[in-house]
């Protein structure tokens, strides 16, 4: 069972442009929602994350968006570029047991083109 | 040590072999996680410790994956009869304070069974 649902699986972007990518979520329990970035080779990092009291969260260049009745949140990269090239994980956490474990979407594949 | 460091971090295995994994954990860090990640997928929980007490090991496989940290430091996770379907990353994550959300993952092991 998918508890987390991600899109695109791949998205490619030029430089300077807009990359947004969507999850949605089940359970109603889950209270923190992060996501991650992952460069090959190497573990998730975390990037930025979000309350489902909040509608919206901004750090630099990146922003989550979160529709709590929806039960979506997203994630826009502003001015993307080339060193943003990664594989992006969205997840949630809660305490549904096992001391906050992550439960992650299946990622997005992101590639900013010059 | 400044990160989670990891070994080996690759390692192959002949299908029936026993293995066993490394984390070592930011030094202080409370709560300790093993997930496993396939090929082109997100990782997916396998157990969590908060100091050397084992909490929840519900997303471990089979009885063949086995988990310890006995001095509530450096884990161990170890598969015994590897199969083929063992082969991913095996990505460890701990976090200082208990309750909280933010973790460090290691780069991870990779483990190829043959």
């Amino acid at each position: 069972q998918q508890q987390v649902k991600q899109s695109p699986q791949s998205l490619i972007v030029q430089k300077g442009g807009i990359s947004i990518i969507n999850c949605a979520y089940e359970n109603t329990a889950f209270d923190y929602f992060p996501w991650y970035q992952q460069f090959p080779g190497k573990g998730p990092a975390l990037l930025i994350a979000i309350r489902p009291d909040v509608s919206e969260k901004k750090e630099g260049r990146f922003t989550i968006s979160f529709n709590k009745s929806a039960k979506q949140f997203s994630l826009h990269i502003m001015d993307s570029q080339p060193g943003d090239s990664a594989t992006y994980f969205c997840a949630a956490q809660g305490l549904t047991g096992g001391g906050n474990k992550l439960t992650f979407g299946t990622g997005t594949q992101l590639k900013v083109e010059l | 040590g400044a990160g989670v460091s990891q070994s080996p971090r690759y390692k192959v295995a002949k299908r029936g072999q026993d293995v066993a994994l490394r984390c070592d954990p930011i030094s202080g860090h409370v709560s300790l996680f093993w997930y496993q990640q396939a090929l082109g997928q997100g990782p997916e929980f396998l157990t969590y410790f908060q100091n050397e007490a084992q909490l929840d090991k519900s997303g471990l496989p089979s009885d063949r994956f086995f988990a310890e940290r006995p001095e509530g430091s450096v884990s161990t996770l170890k598969i015994q009869r590897t199969q083929q379907e063992d082969s991913a990353v095996y990505l460890c994550a701990s976090s200082l304070v208990l309750g909280s959300k933010a973790y460090t993952f290691g780069s991870g092991t990779r483990l190829t069974v043959v």
